[in-house]
C-alpha cells in the first residue's frame, strides 16, 4: 500500500523553529508537497520538492531526500497564525492523478 | 469570482436522500480532484478528473457519482448515503504538466452530515 507517516501534534512558542518531519512508502515519487491548513479551512500550498535539498520560501523551507524517503517543513520564527494543521503530499505518478497524503500534524504556537 | 468555490457549504441529509455537491474553479485548470477529509484520517483522493475524464476512482462506493460537464466544473452526486460518510468533502483543481509543480487549489469544502 501506500502511506505517508508524519508526528501528529507538535507544539513550541513564538519565535521557535519547528520542524515537522513527513517519511513516504509510495509506488511511484514525482515530487513532496506541504500544505497547511487552518481549522475550518481549506488547505492552502506552501511549498513543494522534486529534487533533493532544501527550498526556502519566507520563513518557511522545505528539504527533500529521496534516498529516504523523507522529507521536513521547517517553520521558523513562529507566529500565533502559523497554528494550523500541516499535510505532506506525495504525487505519485507524473500526471497529477494519484496523489497521497499524510495524517497531518497539528501544530500548536504557545505565547 | 477567484479560486476555487463549492457550494453549499454545509449539508444535511437523510440516507433516503439524493443530493449533489457542486464545485467551481476560476483559474483555467486542467484537472480537478475531489476528495473526502474526516477526522483523524488522512485526506483521501476519491476522483480526479483530467481534460474532462475521469482518469481515477480510488475504490469509491457507487454511492458516489461524479460529473464533470466542463473543465470547470465538477459534481459529486450523493445517493443512499451512510452515517460514515458524513464528513469534509473538498474540491481541488490544478494546472498538470509532465515535470510541473504539484500546487493544488482547494474549495472550502462542504461539510456533509448523514443521518
Amino acid at each position: 500500500g501506500q502511506s505517508l507517516e508524519q508526528p501528529s501534534e507538535v507544539t513550541a512558542v513564538e519565535g521557535a523553529i519547528v520542524q515537522i518531519n513527513c517519511t513516504y512508502q509510495t509506488s511511484g515519487f514525482y515530487g513532496l508537497s506541504w500544505y497547511q491548513q487552518h481549522d475550518g479551512g481549506a488547505p492552502t500550498f506552501l511549498s513543494y520538492n522534486a529534487l533533493d535539498g532544501l527550498e526556502e520560501t519566507g520563513r518557511f523551507s522545505s528539504f527533500l531526500s529521496r534516498s529516504d524517503s523523507y522529507g521536513y517543513l521547517l517553520l521558523q520564527e513562529l507566529q500565533m497564525k502559523d497554528s494550523a494543521s500541516y499535510f505532506c503530499a506525495v504525487r505519485a505518478d507524473n500526471y497529477g492523478q494519484n496523489f497521497v497524503f499524510g495524517p497531518g500534524t497539528r501544530l500548536s504556537v504557545l505565547p | 469570482e477567484t479560486g476555487v468555490t463549492q457550494t453549499p457549504r454545509h449539508l444535511v441529509m437523510g440516507m433516503t436522500n439524493k443530493k449533489s455537491l457542486k464545485c467551481e474553479q476560476h483559474l483555467g485548470h486542467n484537472a480537478m480532484y475531489w476528495y473526502k477529509q474526516s477526522a483523524k484520517k488522512p485526506l483521501e483522493l476519491m476522483f480526479v478528473y483530467n481534460f474532462k475524464e475521469q482518469t481515477e476512482n480510488n475504490s469509491v462506493p457507487s454511492r458516489f457519482s461524479p460529473e464533470c460537464p466542463n473543465s470547470s466544473h465538477l459534481f459529486l452526486h450523493l445517493h443512499t448515503l451512510q452515517p460514515e460518510d458524513s464528513a469534509l468533502y473538498l474540491c481541488a483543481s490544478s494546472q498538470v504538466l509532465a515535470g510541473s509543480t504539484d500546487t493544488q487549489y482547494f474549495g472550502p469544502g462542504t461539510r456533509l452530515t448523514v443521518l
